[in-house]
């Protein structure tokens, strides 16, 4: 069985531009989670869907939003980039919405912004 | 509201001894508990997890875990350490079914041979 795929793995932003990030869960999974890691902050939630609606969200600016297809696959988008935005982004998934099942997290993606 | 503290930035340990990582937690309702093990440019990795039940918890790679509702922690132990359990353990913590998964900060283990 496949994992959690994240893409791109790696990419570099300049200041004020857009980044698109995809994540494809496990097969079977419904539940798509985002969390942003830095090396000051650890790890943060970003937002969590369940069948293509937002659950739970973090405490991110606006900037930072997402969405989910019918087919569970999910995108986060951040706009007009900052440096502090610099950071690996880890999609997660899991067969259902929070309760008492595990995370399933790809390898990130690490966006550098210049 | 829910949150969840490791105490240690760093654990050092030599191979073949015990260790332990710390994490307590603070909750309103029933804890779920979770382990996690990342190792460097990678994902997190489940280890292991409380729901209900047995206070002891055994995981993936020889780790258990404890869990005390007294003192609302849930430390992560191995009888004897591996130079490759050296990674990053975040420990983290969901008080209702529909909360998101809230993480400690982390604890980077360093076993050394």
């Amino acid at each position: 069985k496949a994992g959690v795929t994240q893409t791109p793995r790696y990419l570099i932003k300049t200041r004020g531009q857009q980044v698109t990030l995809s994540c494809s869960p496990i097969s079977g999974h419904r539940s798509v989670s985002w969390y942003q890691q830095t090396p000051g902050q650890g790890l943060q939630f970003l937002f969590e869907y369940f069948s293509e609606t937002q659950r739970n969200k973090g405490n991110f600016p606006g900037r930072f939003s997402g969405r989910q297809f019918s087919n569970s696959r999910s995108e986060m988008n951040v706009s007009t980039l900052e440096l502090g935005d610099s950071a690996l982004y880890l999609c997660a998934s899991s067969l259902g919405q929070g309760g008492t099942g595990e995370l399933f997290f790809g390898e990130g993606s690490r966006l550098t912004v210049l | 509201a829910q949150s969840v503290a490791q105490p240690e930035d760093q654990v050092n340990v030599a191979e073949g001894n015990p260790l332990t990582v710390k994490c307590t937690y603070s909750v309103s309702g029933n804890p779920y508990l979770f382990w996690y093990v990342q190792y460097p440019n990678r994902g997190l990795q489940f280890l292991l997890k409380y729901i209900t039940g047995d206070n002891l918890v055994k995981g993936s790679y020889g780790f258990e875990a404890e869990f005390n509702k007294s003192q609302t922690s849930f430390h992560l132990k191995k009888p004897s350490a591996l130079v490759s359990d050296s990674a990053l353990y975040f420990c983290a913590v969901r008080d209702e079914p529909g909360n998101m998964l809230t993480f400690g900060g982390g604890t980077r283990l360093m076993v050394k041979p």
